[in-house]
């Protein structure tokens, strides 16, 4: 099946600084999300960019499909952004999603 | 967006005992889905939910341990079935509606086997 590859695992950022996390899949997509994890569990989709630049406020996203990787920007970041991060994709003809690792982001005051 | 909802939402259990998940969605959705998420890991699909037949398991899951029903187009449950430790995570259902390939996830049930 799809790899699905993330990175960097963890990230500790001051808050008001920007970050860009990446996603790494291993085929052509027919769906590509980003998730955000709050601590109580609850996964909010932030994405679903299977190409092109996507924007909603201070998050934005870019797919290269072609190049097979995902970015996901974080700008001025604030302690509320703190949380796991997910990509998950899945190939044409497949409805099911692979997450990856998750990039798990601290922000602090 | 959707509207899911799960219940419970957390529970602690005693092993050997069987747990039964509830998910319920604002309307009607051909495709539905659970997936697990061990502590500190990601999730990782256990079924597809099938309405009007079995559902369709990803290898490591069975359906004696993880029995599914799909009755209607808005609702499934999932059992955790003999439960050990090991099966302490948190268990996702998520929906895929008709006209849009996203997918959305239901807020989750925290479950504890002691």
């Amino acid at each position: 099946g799809i790899q699905v590859e993330q990175s960097p695992p963890d990230l500790i950022l001051q808050e008001g600084a920007n970050s860009t996390l990446r996603c790494n899949f291993s085929d052509s997509v027919n769906n590509l999300q980003w998730f955000h994890q709050n601590p109580w569990g609850q996964l909010i989709n932030l994405f679903y960019i299977p190409s092109g630049t996507k924007q909603n406020g201070r998050l934005s996203a870019t797919t290269v499909a072609t190049e097979r990787y995902s970015l996901l920007y974080i700008s001025s970041s604030q302690t509320t952004d703190s949380g796991v991060y997910f990509c998950a994709s899945n190939p044409a003809g497949s409805y099911q999603l692979t997450f990856g690792k998750g990039t798990k982001l601290s922000v602090i005051p | 967006s959707a509207v899911i909802s799960q219940k419970p939402s957390r529970d602690i259990c005693q092993r050997g005992t069987s747990l039964t998940i509830q998910c319920q969605v604002d309307s009607q959705v051909t495709m539905m889905f659970w997936y697990r998420q061990q502590p500190g890991q990601s999730l990782t699909l256990i079924a597809t939910a099938n309405q009007g037949s079995e559902a369709t398991y990803e290898s490591g899951f069975v359906i004696d341990k993880f029995p599914i029903s799909r009755p209607n187009l808005t609702f499934s449950t999932l059992t955790v079935s003999n439960m050990s430790p090991e099966d302490s995570s948190i268990y996702l259902c998520s929906v895929l509606y008709d006209s849009y390939n996203e997918q959305f996830f239901g807020p989750g049930t925290r479950l504890t086997v002691l």
